[in-house]
């Protein structure tokens, strides 16, 4: 089935360091990767997205390719701050109408 | 654009009481909303997906009788947590999907159940 697996954290990093988050997806057709960011205590928010091979999703300094040759889609960031702190999902939809996929999220920690 | 409120943001309730959740969708006529729980530090568990006029559809070991969702118009659902017990306390998420983009999901805020 459908499913996807990020790396397991909680990932802990100083300001202005370098970020990557990997992610990856098992589908068994063309779906589109989400990557989306939850602040302590609130919903989920839409950071960014990709919706065929080789697409750039961008936000907020924060990049993702679609990478259909590795079934991977995995979050970058050249320097982060601390406000980025959060837990961020990877998601995948089928189809149409259908269903999100999250992998299990990812707890980013930055320290001044 | 795309705003999901959901209401309240907290609620405590004593074991054996129902409880609602709403859903709005302020800005986008939403045909499609889902309901998720989340344990702390877990992952966004599917409870369920709710179409405008239509019954709702439960994922696998979720309670329909205990769990009741209404999607009485297009930018409103309601979650009832009926005969509350204390492992039903956790934070409920919404979503919601419009006409445009029907990919994109977008989600309320969240709501912290606490059964006491």
């Amino acid at each position: 089935g459908n499913s996807v697996t990020q790396m397991e954290g909680p990932v802990t990093l100083s300001e202005e360091a370098f970020l990557t988050i990997n992610c990856t997806y098992t589908a068994t057709g063309y779906p589109s990767l989400f990557w989306y960011v939850q602040y302590p205590g609130e919903g989920l928010q839409l950071l960014l997205k990709a919706t065929k091979a080789d697409d750039k999703g961008s936000n907020k300094g924060f990049e993702a390719t679609y990478r259909k040759e590795t079934t991977s889609f995995h979050l970058e960031k050249g320097s982060v701050q601390v406000s980025d702190s959060a837990v961020y999902f990877c998601a995948l939809v089928y189809n149409q109408g259908g269903k999100l996929i999250f992998g299990q999220g990812t707890e980013l920690s930055v320290k001044p | 654009g795309a705003v999901v409120s959901q209401h309240p943001s907290r609620v405590i309730c004593k074991s054996g009481t129902s409880v609602k959740i709403e859903c709005r969708s302020l800005d986008f006529q939403a045909t499609t909303m889902f309901w998720y729980r989340q344990f702390p530090k877990k992952s966004l568990m599917l409870m369920a997906t709710s179409n405008e006029g239509s019954k709702a559809t439960y994922e696998q070991g979720v309670e329909k009788d205990k769990f009741l969702i209404n999607h009485a118009s297009l930018t409103l659902s309601t979650l009832t947590v009926t005969s509350a017990h204390p492992e039903d306390s956790s934070f409920y998420i919404c979503s919601a999907r419009g006409l445009a983009g029907p990919y994109e999901q977008y989600f309320g805020p969240g709501t912290r159940l606490t059964v006491t």
